[in-house]
């Protein structure tokens, strides 16, 4: 079956740390990966995405690779700042059962 | 111009009163979801319509219905609230089926339900 493993939190760093959130992936097909970003009080916004074997999904200074030899993807940022504080999701979408399946969330804590 | 609208956004309420929340979207997207999101953060599917039809119905209680009168919009229906029903409900949307390239979700800001 499907499903997403990432890292537990809370994770807290200084600003302008490195920062690494692991996510692993176990799937039947091809699926898409994503990593969706959640502020305080708000819904899930997308904030980067791969939909194939090696592609890097980036924004905002957030970096991730599609790895299927380790079936992983991790979400990297070289510099944080106290507005990433934040849970972010990574999640796998299925074509073959039209479903969508994130991990667990990793609470991101960034002390000034 | 909010994407994904839901209303309320609290919704406090005693244990066996019925209750819903109305989702609506003007992405133009084909299909919507209801995510049930719980104290540990953990987000897990409900329901998923396409075009109207339902498409997803995991495990959850009957109590819980859903209704898409045409295909902006979802709302989903509780009745016999219980305790174990308090979390907060995330409506969301895309433009394709998942798996597609399109097919990322759009979120609208939750439902924070409490039953007392």
């Amino acid at each position: 079956g499907n499903s997403v493993t990432q890292m537990e939190g809370p994770v807290t760093l200084s600003e302008e740390a490195f920062l690494t959130i692991n996510c692993t992936y176990t799937a039947t097909g091809y699926p898409s990966l994503f990593w969706y970003v959640q502020y305080p009080g708000e819904g899930l916004q997308l904030l980067l995405k791969a939909t194939k074997a090696d592609d890097k999904g980036s924004n905002k200074g957030f970096e991730a690779t599609y790895r299927k030899e380790t079936t992983s993807f991790h979400l990297e940022k070289g510099s944080v700042q106290v507005s990433d504080s934040a849970v972010y999701f990574c999640a796998l979408s299925d074509y073959n059962f039209n479903k969508f399946y994130f991990g667990s969330g990793t609470k991101l804590n960034v002390k000034p | 111009d909010t994407a994904v609208s839901q209303t309320p956004k609290y919704l406090v309420t005693q244990m066996g009163n019925d209750k819903s929340i109305k989702c609506e979207q003007n992405l133009g997207h084909d299909t919507m979801y209801w995510y049930k999101q719980d104290s540990k953060k953990f987000l897990k599917i409900m329901f998923s319509y396409n075009n109207k039809e339902l498409i997803i119905n995991e495990t959850v209680p009957n109590r819980f219905s859903p209704k898409s009168p045409d295909k902006a919009h979802l709302n989903l229906h509780i009745n016999s609230l219980e305790l174990g029903d308090s979390a907060v409900y995330f409506c969301a949307s895309s433009q394709d089926l998942a798996g597609s390239n399109t097919g990322e979700l759009f979120f609208g800001e939750g439902s924070r339900l409490t039953v007392l």
